[in-house]
């Protein structure tokens, strides 16, 4: 069955510090991927997306993430965390007939 | 900008009532989904819909109805609402995605609702 794994729940990282959250995938075909982010009290905004093509994607607030078939991974990284940054991250998987599937998501608080 | 509206922020609702959360996006999506939001456990999928009066089960199904008579609005029902439904929920709607079909429709995303968090007491 198609499946995300996110293996950190938490998260801490100073600001300014670089952060990478993890995000693993189990799915048969080429996957569409996603990262969004939620804000307290907020619906969920999508960061970047994974169709095809360059493995690196480019998304907004100045976050990236790299698509490694290989390790099944879709990892999300940022060089330079802000206070604002703090929020939870979840990745998502298009997984069979038009439905999308998500990870658990995990916490990023972020220190002075 | 796409909008996706959810009726109502906060509900509060006893246990037993018929509960109906309503949804409406703005920007002609064939796909709509509704999801429960529980700390842990992530975002679960409880139905969607990719055409009108069309409807897939998702992973926690149980306890839970939709329906959706127009292209735009796609609803959420307890049918008898449980203390264990107590939760957020929040509403999704995305193009037709997938490798075939018009350039459109194969590079989206889902834009989601600010989410109904719901209380059953």
């Amino acid at each position: 069955a198609q499946s995300v794994t996110q293996p950190d729940i938490h998260i801490t990282v100073s600001e300014g510090a670089s952060l990478e959250l993890r995000c693993n995938y189990s799915y048969g075909a080429t996957p569409y991927l996603f990262w969004y982010v939620q804000s307290p009290g907020q619906g969920l905004q999508l960061l970047l997306k994974y169709f095809s093509g360059d493995t690196l994607v480019q998304g907004i607030k100045g976050f990236e993430a790299e698509f490694k078939r290989s390790q099944s991974s879709f990892n999300l990284r940022k060089p330079s965390v802000h206070w604002s940054d703090a929020a939870e991250y979840f990745c998502a998987l298009k997984s069979g007939f038009q439905k999308l599937v998500f990870g658990t998501g995990t916490r990023l608080l972020v220190s002075p | 900008d796409v909008k996706v509206t959810q009726s109502s922020r906060y509900l509060v609702k006893r246990t037993g009532e018929k509960v109906f959360l309503e949804c409406v996006q703005d920007m002609d999506h064939e796909n709509m989904f509704w999801y429960r939001q529980d700390p842990g456990l992530g975002l679960r999928l409880i139905y969607f819909s990719y055409d009108v009066k069309m409807k897939e089960k998702g992973d926690i199904p149980e306890g839970y109805s939709v329906s959706r008579e127009k292209k735009e609005r796609f609803s959420l029902i307890l049918e008898s609402a449980s203390t264990n439904q107590t939760s957020m929920y929040l509403c999704a709607s995305s193009s037709w995605w997938g490798p075939t079909g018009p350039e459109r429709m194969k590079n989206t995303e889902a834009f989601f609702g600010q989410g109904t968090r719901l209380t059953v007491v």
